[in-house]
């Protein structure tokens, strides 16, 4: 059963943010949410997780809400090379395996 | 470059034949994955090893798909009388365990089964 929810596609301008929203409102405590994205052919490539606070590395940043049910991935200056589908996520501590939905297709265009 | 590496990248085999690929993972990473994506769809799980150790096999490995992962290092998975319905990318991830843990994907190994 897919526990988040993501947007099918979208679509973005080269230099400007690239919002991806994803709602996952039966969240528990110790799980957590990760985002993947993956080029065309290529392995899903990491980009970053968090519980409840925040988070920003080189990649992007992680906003949770403050009640969890929902989360945004910002790509701050979106690229064409950031053309991918975008997979959120939720993963609960003690588990193992990811769970992949069908993500978000994200296309920059110049 | 020290990430997961998988060999072949691409396969092409007759319906019927064997064929095997392998997975290097990230040498400190005890933890490792294998799943299968078709096309549209996000990756599936198929098996998990901690160590040498295969601890868990999704429904979707059927008794003609084996992993291995003999001395905790390199896997192998093996798919024996491959059917059409098999052709996928099949994807090695490895992570060093814990509860915040990361799994770093191979490219992938294409399989198209004739």
């Amino acid at each position: 059963d897919a526990k988040t929810t993501q947007p099918t596609s979208m679509d973005c301008a080269e230099g400007r943010a690239a919002n991806l929203p994803c709602n996952h409102s039966t969240i528990s405590g110790n799980e957590y949410v990760y985002w993947y994205r993956q080029i065309h052919s290529q392995g899903p490539q990491y980009i970053i997780h968090g519980l409840k606070n925040n988070e920003t590395n080189e990649m992007a940043s992680l906003i949770i809400t403050e009640d969890r049910k929902s989360s945004t991935l910002i790509l701050p200056h979106a690229t064409l090379r950031d053309t991918a589908v975008y997979y959120c996520i939720v993963r609960a501590s003690n588990d193992y395996k990811l769970s992949f939905g069908a993500g978000t297709t994200v296309t920059v265009r110049a | 470059d020290t990430g997961v590496s998988q060999d072949p990248r691409h396969k092409i085999t007759k319906r019927g034949q064997n064929v095997t690929f392998r997975c290097d993972p990230i040498s400190e990473h005890n933890r490792l994955y294998w799943y299968r994506q078709t096309l549209g769809q996000g990756p599936e799980f198929l098996t998990y090893f901690q160590n040498e150790a295969q601890l868990e096999k999704s429904r979707l490995l059927s008794d003609r798909f084996s992993a291995e992962r003999p001395k905790g290092s390199f896997s192998t998975l093996e798919i024996q009388r491959t059917e059409q319905g098999d052709s996928a990318m099949y994807l090695c991830a490895s992570s060093k365990g814990g509860t915040q843990e990361t799994q770093y994907f191979g490219p992938g190994t294409r399989l198209l089964v004739l």
